[in-house]
């Protein structure tokens, strides 16, 4: 199974500040024939399920704030909260699809400071 | 708008068989060439993957559980269920039904049901 590890495991950010989390996978998600890297991100707010913000490590499920992005490539990604807003507040995970079974990270929990 | 609803049983006692099913509303099982699974969330923890169908039946599952899981599909209902037996406390999971994008039973999941919590206690 492909280990899927994420950083850190909760931060706290000021409203308006910038919010960066770490996924790290441990063989590469990118599959050279098609140049895609195979790797999701979701946010789950308390009491609710998971909601897809981006797949295909940067590509932005319809109606997410473009105030998140998802970067990276090979092993390495990062999703990125330009200036948090209250409504940020989650776990987020990642997930490679890359192969079976999807496996993903143990989440970090976005917090206000 | 596509829904995906999947109460359950609460409740289920250890070795015994956890059932669930979840009802697809909004679009036909048979009619898509999607995948949909179960995914499961212990309690404070992370996302599990159980496993997937697709509408002709075909089946997957993750190695650490197939030995006790077994998914279906009825496409006269518009639902599938899952059945995990033998469960233990390490079962006890909000178990959410879901929707893979065409590509494959392992891709992203695109939208998700509420999930259900069940809890397995004598």
């Amino acid at each position: 199974d492909i280990v899927v590890t994420q950083s850190p495991d909760s931060l706290a950010v000021s409203l308006g500040e910038r919010a960066t989390i770490n996924c790290k996978t441990s063989q590469s998600v990118l599959y050279s024939s098609n140049n895609k890297n195979y790797l999701a991100w979701y946010q789950q707010k308390p009491g609710q399920a998971p909601k897809l913000l981006f797949y295909w490590a940067s590509t932005r499920e319809s109606g997410v704030p473009d105030r998140f992005s998802g970067s990276g490539s090979g092993t390495d990604f990062t999703l990125t909260i330009s200036s948090l807003q209250a409504e940020d507040v989650a776990v987020y995970y990642c997930q490679q699809y890359y192969n079976t079974p999807p496996t993903f990270g143990g989440g970090t929990k976005v917090e206000i400071k | 708008q596509l829904q995906l609803q999947e109460p359950g049983p609460g409740l289920v006692k250890p070795s015994e068989t956890l059932s669930l099913t979840c009802t697809v509303s909004g679009d036909s099982i048979s009619s898509t060439r999607y995948y949909w699974g179960w995914i499961r969330q212990p309690p404070g923890k992370g996302l599990e993957w159980i496993g997937s169908i697709y509408n002709s039946g075909s089946t997957y599952y993750n190695p650490s559980l197939r030995s006790r899981v077994t998914i279906s599909v009825d496409t006269s209902k518009n639902q599938f269920s899952l059945k995990l037996s033998s469960v233990t406390a390490a079962d006890t999971a909000v178990y959410y039904c879901a929707r893979h994008t065409p590509g494959g039973y392992y891709y992203y999941i695109d939208v998700w049901g509420k999930g259900t919590t069940v809890t397995v206690s004598s």
